[in-house]
């Protein structure tokens, strides 16, 4: 069966930090891959997704950015984290077929000081 | 622009009692639909999901109905149980891997 990791749960960084969040997939090949925010009482917003290796596109404009070095691995980043960089992070994949429901992993709670 | 819009933000329903979530939609291109499930601190869950080819899916208690021509969507819960208490969000997607998600319900099943 397929199992999606994210880490760490929790982070807390300072403004101006780094940040790197992983994600890898297991049990599967080829997925797509999902990077999603949810902001305190609000849905899930798309950052990024990506179909295969070294392919990534960008949703929205932000501080964030993405790659996928590993077919298997999605890694979220940014050079300086901002206050409203905060927030709720969560990986996904999918099949790549149509019409296939994302799997989320557990996510990280990110709190920027 | 919300193209996928929740507009409760909460519900109350008894334990056996149905738990009714809705949804509406504004694209008409939307051709698939899904339910989450997400508990705090842990990540959306798959419940169920239906095609525009279809009106309803029937999936144990869980059933999604789904109204094209009013753009409405719903999940029904029967019975409903406690640990049925958690946010719901429903999402649509238009021929496409990327999925727009609703702001969430949150349910809360009291006995």
């Amino acid at each position: 069966s397929q199992t999606i990791h994210q880490w760490p749960a929790t982070l807390v960084q300072p403004v101006g930090s780094p940040l790197s969040l992983e994600c890898t997939v297991e049990g599967t090949s080829n997925p797509n891959l999902y990077w999603y925010r949810q902001a305190a009482g609000r849905g899930l917003q798309l950052l990024f997704y990506s179909v295969g290796i070294g392919q990534i596109s960008s949703e929205v404009p932000q501080n964030l950015s993405a790659s996928r070095p590993q077919d298997r691995q999605f890694i979220l980043s940014s050079k300086k984290l901002l206050l409203s960089d905060s927030g709720f992070y969560l990986c996904a994949w999918n099949r790549d077929r149509l019409n296939q429901p994302q799997h989320f992993g557990d996510g990280t709670r990110l709190s920027i000081l | 622009d919300q193209q996928v819009k929740q507009n409760s933000p909460s519900l109350s329903v008894q334990e056996g009692r149905i738990s009714i979530l809705n949804c509406d939609y504004t694209n008409s291109m939307f051709d698939y639909f899904l339910w989450y499930k997400k508990y705090p601190a842990e990540g959306p869950t798959f419940l169920i999901s239906i095609s525009s080819i279809k009106d309803k899916n029937e999936d144990g208690r869980f059933t999604v109905f789904l109204n094209k021509s009013a753009k409405h969507l719903s999940l029904h819960i029967v019975p409903s149980q406690p640990g049925d208490s958690a946010v719901y969000f429903c999402a649509a997607s238009a021929n496409t891997d990327k999925l727009i998600f609703g702001t969430g319900t949150r349910l809360q099943v009291f006995p």
